[in-house]
């Protein structure tokens, strides 16, 4: 049984730019969810795919943007890069419960960088 | 709006010690709660997972509680050793949704 895997882990993008992140989530996982970490601070949601559709999303703006997979991996695309986007984005891979979310597996990670 | 405070943002302690960290959200209707340990620049590691209808979870060295009631949870370390230096995070499942809010984490740091 394959973890929740991310690529790429480490780039650097200038101001404006526009970047992909992808994962892969463990295997049975059909919901992906993406959180962005800054230095020293807990993850924050960013938003979640369940079977293809967004199901749900932080307070995050639309230039943050996502897709899955009809094999359950998703990207997470960011448009017109700013200096406060830099910090590590993390993929969790889950199975949704009735009342709630069961066991989040997260990947490594990746590190993001804008100058 | 669910908000988790953990206590403190930073311990150390000598090889061998029992320790406890805190961990406190303001919304007692939560699903589960899931304690992570976060090593430097790498991703979250799940340790325990309490259902709300749970009282506590153990791990070998690690036992997670919660007391929904009173928004509060405590993860126990026992004969603490340098492997287990690291973040700490806590994070919730409010109920009825499938996301996790955390809180910023308390850095662990076990000396020899």
């Amino acid at each position: 049984e394959t973890g929740v895997t991310q690529s790429p882990t480490h780039l650097i993008k200038t101001r404006g730019q526009q970047v992909t992140l992808r994962c892969s989530s463990q295997s049975g996982h059909n919901t992906v969810s993406w959180y962005q970490q800054a230095l020293g601070q807990g993850p924050q949601f960013i938003f979640q795919y369940y079977r293809e559709e967004e199901n749900g999303r932080g307070n995050f703006p639309p230039r943050f943007s996502g897709l899955q997979f009809p094999n359950y991996s998703s990207e997470l695309n960011v448009n017109a890069l700013e200096l406060d986007d830099s910090a590590l984005y993390l993929c969790a891979s889950s199975i949704p419960q009735g009342g709630g979310t069961g066991e989040l597996f997260f990947g490594e990670g990746s590190r993001l960088t804008v100058l | 709006k669910q908000e988790v405070t953990q206590i403190p943002a930073a311990l150390s302690v000598p090889e061998g010690e029992n320790l406890v960290l805190n961990c406190s959200f303001t919304d007692s209707a939560i699903y589960n709660l899931q304690w992570f340990r976060q090593d430097p620049g790498k991703g979250l590691t799940s340790l325990l997972l309490i259902q709300s209808s749970q009282r506590e979870q153990t791990s070998g060295r690690l036992n997670a509680s919660l007391d929904k009631s009173s928004g509060r949870s405590t993860l126990y370390i026992a004969a603490s050793q340098p492997g287990d230096s690291a973040t700490y995070l806590c994070a919730v499942n409010p109920f009825g949704y499938s996301t996790l809010t955390f809180g910023k984490g308390t850095m662990l740091l076990v000396s020899p």
